[in-house]
């Protein structure tokens, strides 16, 4: 069970726009900036998003980034096939002695 | 460019330990502001966060895991270790090292490596 709550999978077609949610609480999003990951299968995770709605060099400005209040989301606009992987959230949880904590993932499916 | 890579032995029996290294090339591990952590991924789980170490030795780990973890930072060979002691089979996963940048706030885990597959069994 993770401590970061997102929908097990999520899909959409080419071109379209789909968001992602991560829902935590007071002591994990409500408090602490929330990073986004893309894992494509077999490879390990890249980073999409860090402090709520940066993008690293070299990511695309179609993927953005949100928080507010104890939830987050990632959107996705203009869906392309090769946005199909997994997504995950992350940020600190200051209850359990800071440790980084993760969202379940969200396998996205282009259709 | 920097790059991560990770070794160490891919077969371990319950109860001996699991010991992995990080290599890092392309940037200094001695900068202060990095946080060299330690992920792991079980097949077809979500990804899990060991800890972290930082230049001056000071770790976190995380609480489920802190009785059986270890980390070591080399600074003069460029790489930093992970020891988790006593495995068992739900220590079978992918491990992955990475890097955190800080300056006041995360910039996230920006440089990972490929992952090295550990796997527990008798």
């Amino acid at each position: 069970q993770s401590v970061l709550t997102q929908p097990p999978s999520a899909s959409g077609t080419p071109g379209q726009r789909v968001t992602i949610s991560c829902s935590g609480s007071s002591s994990n999003i409500g408090s602490n900036h929330v990073s986004w990951y893309q894992q494509l299968p077999g490879t390990a995770p890249d980073l999409l998003i860090y402090r709520n709605n940066q993008r690293p060099s070299g990511v695309p400005a179609r993927f953005s980034g949100s928080k507010s209040g104890t939830s987050a989301s990632l959107a996705i606009s203009g869906l392309r096939s090769e946005d199909e992987a997994d997504y995950y959230c992350a940020t600190w949880d200051d209850s359990l002695n800071g440790p980084l904590v993760f969202g379940g993932g969200t396998k996205l499916t282009v259709l | 460019q920097v790059q991560l890579q990770e070794s160490g032995p891919g077969l371990l029996k319950p109860s001996q330990t699991l010991s992995l290294t990080c290599t890092v090339s392309g940037d200094s591990i001695y900068s202060g502001r990095y946080y060299w952590t330690w992920i792991r991924q079980a097949a077809g789980k979500g990804l899990e966060w060991i800890g972290h170490i930082q230049n001056s030795g000071a770790t976190n780990y995380n609480p489920s895991l802190k009785s059986r973890v270890s980390m070591s930072l080399e600074t003069s060979k460029s790489h930093f270790s992970l020891n988790l002691m006593s495995v068992t089979a739900a220590d079978t996963a992918v491990y992955y090292c990475a890097r955190e940048e800080r300056t006041g706030y995360s910039h996230g885990l920006d440089y990972w490596g490929q992952g090295a597959l550990v796997t527990v069994s008798s």
